[in-house]
């Protein structure tokens, strides 16, 4: 099982100001099933990259992602208030397993 | 518009069999593009979310290992649902759980809004 892990556990910025977050998998992951989702109190998840740098439809350009192999990012360029929230990387794997990493807390500063 | 509506009991008792159900409207589950999947998630600050299985438009099922023992997901075509029965639960498998699409790009396109299950005598 590929386990992924994200950092930093929680980042503190301020509105307008850019946002990284790294998601690092236990073993190489086919860029083609790497996401990204968003999650605010309440709601489901929503999906906003797939295939580790493809935006999902409706996502605005500030959002970004990048990364193969074992390292991927998310990238924030200018945070806008509704951005802070928590963010997850998910992997699909050759063995049909989904793995989610545990979250990177985005909260205002 | 495709959604997706869970529905299930909100509370079970320890050891008993959870049974949700999905409906899908605004599109079909018998597509033979999407697969479908159930995924949960604790409750709490810093719970993350894990996947439970997928069930493809051919009935092939695919499920964590780790819930592997316990979980069975069909689907019912003529009601346009798909379902999850998770059996002898404990207090550790309370959690909002979610159902959501998946097409060929791997990721969970489409979810449902959640539906709170407590495991509690």
């Amino acid at each position: 099982e590929i386990v992924l892990t994200q950092s930093p556990g929680t980042l503190s910025l301020s509105p307008g100001e850019r946002a990284t977050l790294s998601c690092r998998a236990s073993q190489s992951v086919t860029s083609s099933f790497l996401a990204w989702y968003q999650q605010k109190p309440g709601q489901a998840p929503r999906l906003l990259i797939y295939g580790a740098s493809s935006r999902a439809t409706g996502i605005p350009d500030r959002f970004s992602g990048s990364g193969s192999g074992t390292d991927f990012t998310l990238t924030i360029s200018r945070l806008e208030p509704e951005d802070f929230a928590v963010y997850y990387c998910q992997q699909y794997g050759s063995s049909l397993m989904y793995t989610f990493g545990q979250g990177t807390k985005l909260e205002i500063k | 518009q495709l959604q997706l509506q869970e529905s299930g009991p909100g509370l079970v008792k320890p050891s008993e069999t959870l049974s949700l159900t999905c409906t899908v409207s605004g599109g079909s589950i018998s597509s033979s593009v999407y697969y479908w999947g159930w995924i949960r998630q604790p409750p709490g600050p810093g719970k993350g979310l894990e996947w439970i299985g997928s069930i493809y438009y051919s009935g092939s099922t695919y499920y964590n290992p780790s819930l592997k023992s316990r979980v069975t997901i069909s689907e019912d075509t003529s009601k346009n649902q798909f379902s999850l029965k998770l059996s002898s639960v404990t207090a550790a498998d309370t959690a909002v759980y979610y159902c959501a699409r998946r097409p060929p790009m791997g990721a969970f396109d489409i979810w449902g809004q959640g539906t709170m299950i407590t495991v509690s005598s």
